[in-house]
C-alpha cells in the first residue's frame, strides 16, 4: 500500500500566493524527501529531512515533519510560474531505509 | 561531475520484443535502484542493486523483467516480450551509500505499441 499521500492531488494559484502541500505516511520513517517533476522530465530532489527534525528551509522551501501525526508539508512562498509542477513526498521505512515509497504527488499549478 | 544518466529516453517496442534500458550511476555512486511510473502517478520501486548483486527485488514482476549491474559498465533493466501494460516512464536512481539523498536520472519512456 501506498506510505507516502499527498494531499491535494491538485492546487491552484496565483503568482506570487504560496502553495502548502501536505504527505501523510503510515510506518517509521528514518528520513522523508521531496521531490519536483516536471511534466515529463525526470525527478529533481528538493529537500531531505531527517526523522529527528521538525523544520528544515531551503530558499523559499520550508518543510516540517510531524512524526507524532506521521505527516509532512511543504511550503513555497512567493510562488512563480517556474514553479508549476508535480511534487512528491518519498519516504523510506526505518527497517529498509534505501527503498523510497512514493505518494501519488500533488500537482501545482502557478497562473502568471 | 555529470548527474544519472539514462538512455535511450524514449523507446517505442512492438508487443513481444524486447526492451533494453540503460542507466549509468554518478560518479562514486555503488547503489543503483529502478522505478516506475505510469501516468499520473508516483514511483514504484522494482530493484535495488549493488555492484554485481541484486540486494532487493521486491518490486520486479517475476517474470519477463531482469536487471543487473555489472562490474564494468552501466546498470540494465530488461523487458522481455513486452506487452501494452510494459509502457511507462523507467527511472534510474543512485546514491553513494543506503542512506540519505538519491539522485535520480530523466527516466526512460518506453511505449509498446
Amino acid at each position: 500500500s501506498q506510505q507516502g499521500e499527498e494531499d491535494p492531488q491538485a492546487l491552484s494559484i496565483q503568482e506570487g500566493e504560496n502553495a502548502t502541500m501536505n504527505c501523510s505516511y503510515k510506518t517509521s520513517i528514518n528520513n522523508l524527501q521531496w521531490y519536483r517533476q516536471n511534466s515529463g522530465r525526470g525527478l529533481v530532489h528538493l529537500i531531505l529531512i531527517r526523522s529527528n527534525e521538525r523544520e528544515k528551509h531551503s530558499g523559499r522551501l520550508r518543510v516540517t515533519l510531524d512524526t507524532s501525526k506521521k505527516s509532512s508539508s511543504l511550503l513555497i512562498t512567493a510562488s512563480r510560474a517556474a514553479d508549476t509542477a508535480s511534487y512528491f513526498c518519498a519516504t523510506d521505512a526505518a527497517d529498509s531505509s534505501y527503498k523510497l515509497i512514493f505518494g501519488s504527488g500533488t500537482r501545482l499549478l502557478v497562473r502568471p | 561531475n555529470a548527474g544519472v544518466m539514462q538512455n535511450p529516453r524514449h523507446l517505442v517496442r512492438r508487443r513481444g520484443q524486447e526492451a533494453r534500458l540503460r542507466c549509468s550511476p554518478m560518479k562514486g555512486h555503488s547503489h543503483v535502484y529502478w522505478y516506475r511510473q505510469l501516468p499520473e502517478e508516483g514511483l514504484k520501486f522494482m530493484v535495488y542493486l549493488q555492484k554485481e548483486n541484486i540486494i532487493d527485488e521486491s518490486g520486479m514482476p517475476k517474470e519477463r523483467f531482469s536487471a543487473e549491474f555489472p562490474k564494468e559498465g552501466p546498470s540494465i533493466l530488461r523487458i522481455q516480450q513486452v506487452v501494452r501494460g510494459d509502457s511507462a516512464a523507467y527511472f534510474c536512481a543512485s546514491s553513494p551509500g543506503e542512506r540519505g539523498e538519491a539522485f535520480f536520472g530523466q527516466g526512460t519512456r518506453l511505449t509498446v505499441v
